[in-house]
């Protein structure tokens, strides 16, 4: 079963505009971790923000900020102003307490455009 | 501090052959990771190595197989390729703390395989 899902495939947006990337995440567990990763084109994952379940403060980093809601089982993830070097593909994924296996969503691909 | 590094960048083999990659973690690091990420798939986990062993596997078959040494520096294999194993396969790697969780993932810029 799906465990992270990312509905958005593709978001265009104009520079300097937010833009919302939502991500659902279904477990059982209650201790899990969030993540969220961007991987521009040379293909590496750049690690952007890791959540633990306990900790539903949200979180502002720059432009960057997160709002996890267990309530609803999301974890989203704003870009404010957004800016050209910020077109990438984001990933949201979900990972237990125990052991290194990370559940990725399949990804939204985000273009600024200038 | 150097990042994960993953050998080679670029691979085109041909169907049937076989492929030995190449991962080196963050020094300290002993978690080491494979994924396999393809567009129809997308990121797929396929092990977990730690201290040598492996932790964890996901759903491939048996061609694909790793190895993890002693200086955390990991290798996997895939035997008798063929064509659905063309993909970017990456590496991560993930300090281990307090009782077997690890911090977040870093990952290598991936080994871009190529069947043909």
């Amino acid at each position: 079963a799906q465990k992270v899902t990312q509905a958005q495939t593709e978001i265009s947006v104009v520079e300097k505009e937010d833009v919302t990337l939502d991500c659902v995440y279904e477990t059982r567990d209650t201790t899990y971790y969030l993540f969220w990763y961007k991987q521009p084109p040379s293909g590496e994952l750049v690690f952007l923000i890791r959540r633990n379940s306990f900790d539903e403060q949200n979180e502002i980093s720059g432009r960057y900020s997160w709002n996890f809601q267990k309530s609803t089982s999301s974890f989203n993830f704003t870009i404010t102003a957004s800016q050209v070097v910020d077109s990438a593909v984001y990933f949201c994924a979900l990972r237990y307490n125990t052991g290194n296996q990370f559940y990725f969503g399949t990804g939204t691909s985000l273009t600024v455009i200038p | 501090k150097a990042g994960v590094t993953q050998t080679p960048r670029y691979l085109i083999k041909t169907r049937g052959q076989q492929v030995t990659l190449s991962c080196s973690p963050i020094s300290g690091h002993r978690s080491v990771s494979w994924y396999q990420q393809t567009p129809g798939q997308g990121l797929q986990f396929l092990f977990e190595y730690f201290s040598e062993t492996q932790r964890n596997k996901g759903n491939f078959p048996g061609r694909f197989s790793g190895r993890q040494f002693s200086n955390s520096r990991s290798e996997m294999n895939v035997s008798t390729l063929e064509l659905g194993d063309s993909a970017l396969y990456l590496c991560a790697s993930s300090l281990i703390v307090g009782l077997g969780s690890s911090t977040e993932a870093f990952f290598g810029q991936g080994t871009r395989l190529t069947v043909v």
